[in-house]
């Protein structure tokens, strides 16, 4: 069974900017959650869909926004891009709802803001 | 906020010899992850332990908790150098945490354990 996919690999974009990031998860799962991870502040989440519905947010200002679509797969997008963004972004899918079964991850996003 | 601490920070050790991480926490769980990460690429899954369990193993690895202490620790026994990485806990919280919801797929993390394995 084929992983959880994201695209691109490296993004590298300028303050102002905006940008989308693509999550596939794994053949089944319904549940696709994102995180976010610096140096800084370690890995933080960001939003979780099921069903094409966000079911809950983490603490991220409102520049950043996902979707789901109906076979699951999961877009993220961050608008205005600030230095700060520069990050690993990961996702990861469950097949039931919530984090009460197993999060598969993602190899990750790295966006560089310049 | 994280909700981990995971100790020590880093940890290095020699082939062969054994790795112990903790990991404590604040909230009321369901369930306590350890995930293991090389140089900034995606997180593997190493094991899942319910807050009903007290110990599971799974090859070399070894995770206890202790829902008492808030804490939990995993144990990788004959380490590999190929077992360098960083190593994470991750807990997600109850429903009680969320004000009668649920935790929606929010894993809260620690900062995480950077174990060095020397051949």
């Amino acid at each position: 069974k084929a992983g959880v996919t994201q695209t691109p690999r490296y993004l590298i974009k300028t303050r102002g900017q905006q940008v989308t990031l693509s999550c596939s998860p794994i053949s089944g799962h319904r549940s696709v959650s994102w995180y976010q991870q610096t140096p800084g502040q370690g890995l933080q989440f960001l939003f979780e869909y099921f069903s094409e519905t966000q079911r809950n947010k983490g603490n991220f200002p409102g520049r950043f926004s996902g979707r789901q679509f109906s076979n699951s797969r999961s877009e993220m997008n961050v608008s205005t891009l600030e230095l700060g963004d520069s990050a690993l972004y990961l996702c990861a899918s469950s097949r039931i709802a919530g984090g009460t079964d197993t999060q598969y991850f993602g190899p990750g996003t790295r966006l560089t803001v310049l | 906020s994280q909700q981990g601490e995971e100790d020590p920070q880093a940890l290095s050790i020699q082939e062969g010899e054994n790795a112990t991480m903790n990991c404590s926490y604040k909230t009321s769980i369901n369930n306590l992850q350890w995930y293991r990460q090389n140089s900034g690429r995606g997180l593997v899954h190493l094991i899942l332990i319910r807050s009903n369990e007290r110990e599971k193993h799974s090859g070399r690895l070894r995770v206890t908790l202790d829902t008492s202490k808030k804490s939990s620790s995993l144990l990788i026994t004959a380490s590999r150098a190929a077992d360098t990485a960083s190593y994470f806990c991750a807990t997600d919280a109850t429903a009680r945490e969320y004000a009668g919801g649920t935790s929606y797929g929010k894993l809260t993390f620690g900062q995480g354990t950077i174990l060095t394995v020397h051949p």
